[in-house]
């Protein structure tokens, strides 16, 4: 199963430029993730935020949290040609241990 | 610490024959490991929870006898795909739970390719 809708589903961005990406989800969760694959490769995680978080910084990212509309977004700031990749949000529920279940994906194409 | 891995990263089978997948945590030890399936340009999608000792519990959908799960010490789940055939073809990926919130690891993956 999964949780729900990302928007958009393809983003294309010069380099240099913001790419913004939203993530639904259905359920309460104990915390939500964000990770990028690139084509054919494994996952990379990127962030976690808990619940009880409402913003969080790496590097160039930001990511927020939203819980009272079930939604997050992932913010990268001056993309570059190499964070052209897939992003999935992941959120696990809020019993420890449980399978984390995942959006449908983001698929950022950044030019230079 | 925290590192999954998985053998072999990449197999290509004929149409029939039987493929085991393998997760390790490499550096903890792991009561629950996961099991993702993802086709090309799709999201991951769990097939199965794999609990040490016990009988793995399978998403809707997912054939039990046709995925075989065996999950039988604390660092070492296996994944086996019998009688594949090409629309078994996928990228499968496996989890690790260390056992608090907040610590599910994942593997590589592996890319099944059946001919």
């Amino acid at each position: 199963s999964q949780q729900g809708e990302e928007d958009p589903q393809a983003l294309s961005i010069q380099e240099g430029e913001n790419a913004t990406m939203n993530c639904s989800y259905k359920t309460s969760i104990n915390n939500l993730q964000w990770y990028r694959q690139n084509s054919g490769r494994g996952l990379v995680h990127l962030i976690l935020i808990r619940s009880n978080e409402r913003e969080k910084h790496s590097g160039r990212l930001r990511v927020t949290l939203d819980t009272s509309k079930k939604s997050s977004s992932l913010l990268i700031t001056a993309s570059r040609a190499a964070d052209t990749a897939s992003y999935f949000c992941a959120t696990e529920a809020n019993q420890a241990g449980t399978a984390l279940i995942f959006g449908k994906g983001t698929t950022l194409s950044v030019s230079s | 610490g925290a590192v999954v891995s998985q053998h072999p990263s990449w197999v290509i089978c004929k149409s029939g024959t039987s493929v085991k997948i393998e997760c390790r945590s490499l550096d903890f030890q792991a009561t629950t490991m996961f099991w993702y399936r993802q086709f090309p340009k799709q999201s991951l999608m769990l097939m199965a929870t794999s609990n040490e000792g016990s009988k793995a519990t399978y998403e809707q959908g997912v054939e039990k006898d046709k995925f075989l799960i065996n999950h039988a010490s604390l660092t070492l789940s296996t994944l086996t795909v019998t009688s594949a055939h090409p629309e078994d073809s996928s990228f499968y990926i496996c989890s690790a739970f260390r056992g608090r919130a907040d610590e599910q690891f994942f593997g590589p993956g592996t890319r099944l390719t059946v001919l």
